[in-house]
């Protein structure tokens, strides 16, 4: 099946400092790849739609200017913690579309201390 | 508001027994119906799609389910638990319309196979 590479799997950062996430589609273009948010126990939070060549969508509540997405290529999308704090320690993991199923990348456990 | 229930936080089982892992779903049209399974710090990994055709659709590692209409329900079985089945698993919906095309997930429910 079809592989979504995300890196780095675990990332430790200072308060303060920004962080890159990245999701790669490694045998299929994705147009469209999206950003979850987990936190222990619970489900995945949806908190963007990032689009190929334009503007991410982003869900209610997820502030843009903290959470930056680019999408660049239709095989790489990132997501950046920007002046990250403590409350942004989270298992952040992207997905893309196959057909139909969607494909999740292995996620990454931020902790900001 | 579509949406995806998954009634029980946690579903423990003996060895050997059969299990069953809850889904219901609220949607407009013709359901996309996916179940998901994610280990402990990890991302989710795909195990079986309904689209259409037979209700019991078959998947990876020995799973099954039963897509029916009448009851909105996409029930995850298996026959036989394995204590390596233990882990955590979501159940899923594909919404489309308009600029929407996304996974809508259930809150997740927690296998538990006691050897």
């Amino acid at each position: 099946g079809a592989v979504v590479s995300q890196h780095p799997s675990r990332v430790i950062c200072k308060s303060g400092t920004s962080v890159k996430i990245e999701c790669r589609s490694l045998d299929f273009q994705a147009t469209t790849m999206f950003w979850y948010r987990q936190f222990p126990k619970q489900s995945l939070m949806l908190m963007a739609t990032s689009n190929e060549g334009s503007k991410a969508t982003y869900e209610q509540g997820v502030e843009k200017d903290k959470f930056l997405i680019n999408h660049a290529s239709l095989t790489l999308s990132t997501l950046t913690v920007t002046s990250a704090h403590p409350e942004d320690s989270s298992f952040y993991i992207c997905s893309a579309f196959g057909q139909p199923e969607a494909f999740f990348g292995q996620g990454t456990r931020l902790t900001v201390v | 508001a579509q949406s995806v229930a998954q009634p029980e936080d946690q579903v423990n089982v003996a060895e050997g027994n059969p299990l069953t892992v809850k889904c219901t779903y609220s949607v407009s049209g013709n359901p996309y119906l996916f179940w998901y399974v994610q280990y402990p710090n990890r991302g989710l990994q795909f195990l079986l799609k309904y689209i259409t055709g037979d209700n019991l659709v078959k998947g990876s590692y020995g799973f099954e389910a039963e897509f029916n209409k009448s009851q909105t329900s996409f029930h995850l079985k298996k026959p036989s638990a394995l204590v390596s089945d233990s882990a955590l698993y979501f159940c899923a919906v594909r919404v489309y319309g308009g600029a929407t095309n996304k996974l809508i997930f259930g809150t997740g429910t927690l296998l538990a196979v006691q050897p």
